[in-house]
C-alpha cells in the first residue's frame, strides 16, 4: 500500500497480560522501524529491520519485547507479560533505502490496565 | 541525556509572516537531519531533510539550515498558513555511523506551533 498500516489502533490490556502489534509497511520498503512515545512528544526507537533481518535492536528491553519482519506477513511487536509502564503510543515507520526518509503509521495506543 | 533538543515547547505567530523552528544537538556523529510535522492522533508526517554535507535545503514554503560548526539547525516556513498549526519535531540519524543499514532516528521534544489569524 501507499502508506504505512499499523493495527490496532487501540489496545487494552491488563497488567501481566501479551500484547502484540501489527505493522504493514509501504509497498517496496526494505527497512522498517519501531518507535515508542511515552508521555506526549518523547520518541524512543526500539528496534530496525532490513527486510526480514533485525538490524538494530539497541533500543529494545529484551526481557520482554520481541519483533518479528517475515516474508509476506505484516511486521509485529509483541509485549509479553505486561506493565503498567508498557503504556504508550507505538509507531512504525518504513522506508525504500538508507538515503530515503523515514515514513510514519498513525500508532497504536497500548494501555496497560 | 537528551542528544537532540527543541528548547522552545511552543511558538506562536501571525498568519502569513514567517515561522522559524529551532533544534540543537549534541552528538557530533550525526549526519543526516529531518523535520516532520504532526498533527494529534496521526503519525509524523515528512516535511524535510538534510545532509550534513549541505547547509540549506528548500522546498516551497520550507527551508532547512543547517550550521554544523554551532551543532544547530533551524526550519523556515514562510508564508505561515492556519493547516501549519502542528507539533514539529526534529530528528538525526547517524548514517555513515551505521554499517551500512537502517539508522533509528533520534527526536527531539518537539515544538508545538500555532498559526493566528
Amino acid at each position: 500500500g501507499e502508506e504505512v498500516a499499523q493495527t490496532p489502533k487501540h489496545l487494552v490490556r491488563g497488567e501481566g497480560q501479551k500484547a502484540k502489534l501489527y505493522c504493514a509497511p509501504i509497498k517496496g520498503h526494505s527497512y522498517v522501524f519501531w518507535y515508542q512515545q511515552v508521555l506526549k512528544n518523547e520518541f524512543k526507537f526500539l528496534i530496525s529491520f532490513q527486510n526480514e533481518n533485525v538490524f538494530d535492536e539497541t533500543g529494545m528491553p529484551k526481557e520482554r519485547f520481541s519483533a518479528k519482519c517475515l516474508p509476506n506477513s505484516p511486521c509485529s511487536l509483541e509485549i509479553q507479560a505486561t506493565k503498567l509502564e508498557d503504556s504508550a503510543v507505538y509507531f512504525c515507520a518504513s522506508s525504500q533505502s538508507r538515503q530515503e526518509p523515514q515514513h510514519f503509521g498513525d500508532g497504536t495506543r497500548l494501555s496497560i490496565l | 541525556d537528551q542528544q537532540v533538543k527543541q528548547n522552545s515547547p511552543s511558538l506562536s505567530v501571525q498568519e502569513g509572516r514567517i515561522s522559524i523552528l529551532n533544534c540543537d544537538y549534541t552528538n557530533s556523529m550525526f549526519d543526516y537531519f529531518l523535520w516532520y510535522k504532526k498533527y494529534p492522533a496521526e503519525g509524523p508526517t515528512f516535511l524535510i531533510s538534510i545532509s550534513s554535507i549541505k547547509d540549506k535545503n528548500e522546498d516551497g514554503r520550507f527551508t532547512v539550515f543547517l550550521n554544523k560548526s554551532a551543532k544547530h539547525l533551524s526550519l523556515h516556513i514562510v508564508p505561515s498558513q492556519p493547516g501549519d498549526s502542528a507539533v514539529y519535531f526534529c530528528a538525526a540519524s547517524a548514517r555513515q555511523y551505521s554499517g551500512g543499514g537502517a539508522d533509528g532516528l533520534t527526536f527531539g521534544k518537539g515544538t508545538h506551533l500555532i498559526i493566528q489569524p
